[in-house]
């Protein structure tokens, strides 16, 4: 199976901040990877996938990037509506497997 | 719109079986992979099973092989989880999910959860 090591688990950053949040695969991956948002009590929402494509309607502060076994999420400027949990996923091959979760909060 | 609505939740003991619901609209059901995905209270995500559009291939994590089965009715655009033998660690919220394309795995619609709770 493919492991999905997240990090950091946990962010305080304040409105406006640069945010960027790391997802490391156990093997090589290609661009296989999506990342999702998820707020407190609702689904996941995906925001990114093949690694650096921004699903229709999502805000373009957001964007991906990486290959391989490394990825990063950068949210350019955090806005209030951005505190929320983000999960990467590798959509490479069954079984699908998850990232821990970053929790970005508000400083 | 694309919309996934989740059902058949409930509070169940360990080793009973139940079965979860997930109606598909706004999309053409039958040409569409899908999946279930779980999140354990105040845990992270956990894929459960999957589904090719033709119901010819399905997938399951280890955790539930063998006592879950996904299914599905294009018939009835409503996508199934069958579980069996229940345990205190499958006590979850159930996601049903969309994949937009098949390779590629990625869940682009999810529905709103419906809650299992396994305890005696």
């Amino acid at each position: 199976d493919i492991q999905m090591t997240q990090s950091p688990s946990f962010v305080s950053a304040s409105i406006g901040d640069r945010v960027t949040i790391t997802c490391r695969a156990s093997q090589g991956i290609n661009n296989w990877l999506a990342w999702y948002q998820q707020k407190p009590g609702k689904a996941p929402k995906l925001l990114i996938y093949a690694a650096s494509v921004l699903q229709s309607g999502v805000p373009l502060r957001f964007s991906g990037s990486g290959s391989g076994t490394d990825f990063t999420l950068t949210i350019s400027s955090l806005q209030a509506e951005d505190f929320a949990t983000y999960f990467c996923q590798q959509s490479d091959s069954f079984p699908l497997t998850f990232g821990g979760g970053t929790k970005v909060e508000i400083k | 719109e694309v919309r996934l609505v989740e059902s058949g939740g409930d509070l169940i003991q360990p080793g009973e079986s139940l079965r979860l619901s997930c109606a598909a609209s706004g999309f053409t059901f039958s040409g569409y992979a899908m999946a279930w995905v779980r999140q354990a209270p105040g845990k992270g995500l956990e894929w459960v099973s999957a589904m090719s559009g033709t119901g010819g291939t399905t997938f399951y994590a280890d955790s539930v092989r063998g006592r879950f089965t996904i299914t599905r009715d294009i018939y009835k655009d409503t996508l199934y989880l069958q579980m069996n033998s229940l345990r205190a660690g499958d006590t979850a919220v159930y996601y049903c999910a969309k994949f937009e394309r098949w390779p590629d795995y990625y869940m682009d619609v999810w529905g709103q959860g419906t809650t299992v709770n396994v305890s005696s």
